[in-house]
């Protein structure tokens, strides 16, 4: 059972390069999040899912896109990537409200 | 923006030595988590609290929900080596719009010096 599985683990980028991370989870769970980390903030949710076909935006939302075609699957999208965006991102699921997340390894992103 | 506050931001203690450290918020929330980062991992779910007043332990981990509904706490007793990592605060709110999502605190980095 692997869980949330994030790839790729490492990527650098050129500003207004563009990439998509990919989350898959084999747990038949409902809710999908990707969040991004950065030194001192915490995790800051950037968009969420709570169902194949459905998407919606989080706290910081602006520059990325995503998608959930399949329910295993949610992807995270950078269009036009910028420095800002150098961090480390999260995906993570839940069967339901009230219980906690299982959470991926980590995308670590650079953009330069 | 960010809404959970947590202390302290890091600590460097003595093996052995017991750790505390607590998480404020301006919103009641209806579930407390605590989560543990190991450096390169995702967090890892350490202890979930559901009621204002709650007591939970998990081994040397002891947390509780706060009775106002906007505070929580999480005590590491004899500290060991590998506690080390940075420790997270989340809370939930209920209700048909919450979707789950998880507000987090800034987290505490741990060290412990053998």
């Amino acid at each position: 059972n692997a869980g949330v599985t994030q790839t790729p683990k490492f990527r650098v980028l050129k500003t207004g390069q563009s990439m998509t991370l990919l989350c898959a989870q084999d747990m038949n769970h409902e809710y999908m999040y990707w969040y991004r980390q950065d030194p001192g903030m915490g995790l800051r949710l950037i968009h969420y899912s709570v169902g194949e076909g459905t998407t919606a935006k989080g706290e910081v939302p602006d520059g990325y896109n995503v998608s959930r075609l399949k329910k295993q699957n949610f992807l995270l999208g950078l269009e036009s990537a910028a420095p800002s965006q150098t961090s480390v991102y999260f995906c993570a699921s839940s069967i339901m409200t009230g219980y906690g997340y299982t959470f991926g390894s980590g995308t670590r992103l650079t953009v330069v | 923006g960010q809404q959970l506050n947590q202390s302290p931001q890091s600590m460097f203690i003595q093996e052995g030595e017991d750790v505390s450290m607590n998480c404020t918020s301006s919103s009641i929330f209806n579930t407390w988590l605590w989560y543990k980062q190991d450096p390169g991992e995702g967090p890892v779910l350490l202890i979930a609290l559901y009621k204002a007043g709650e007591l939970t332990s998990n081994g040397r981990l002891t947390a509780q929900f706060g009775i106002t509904r906007k505070d929580s706490f999480l005590n590491i007793s004899a500290s060991i080596p590998s506690d080390v990592g940075i420790y997270f605060c989340a809370g939930q709110r209920a209700g048909g719009t919450s979707y789950g999502k998880l507000t987090f605190g800034q987290g505490t980095i741990l060290t412990v010096h053998p």
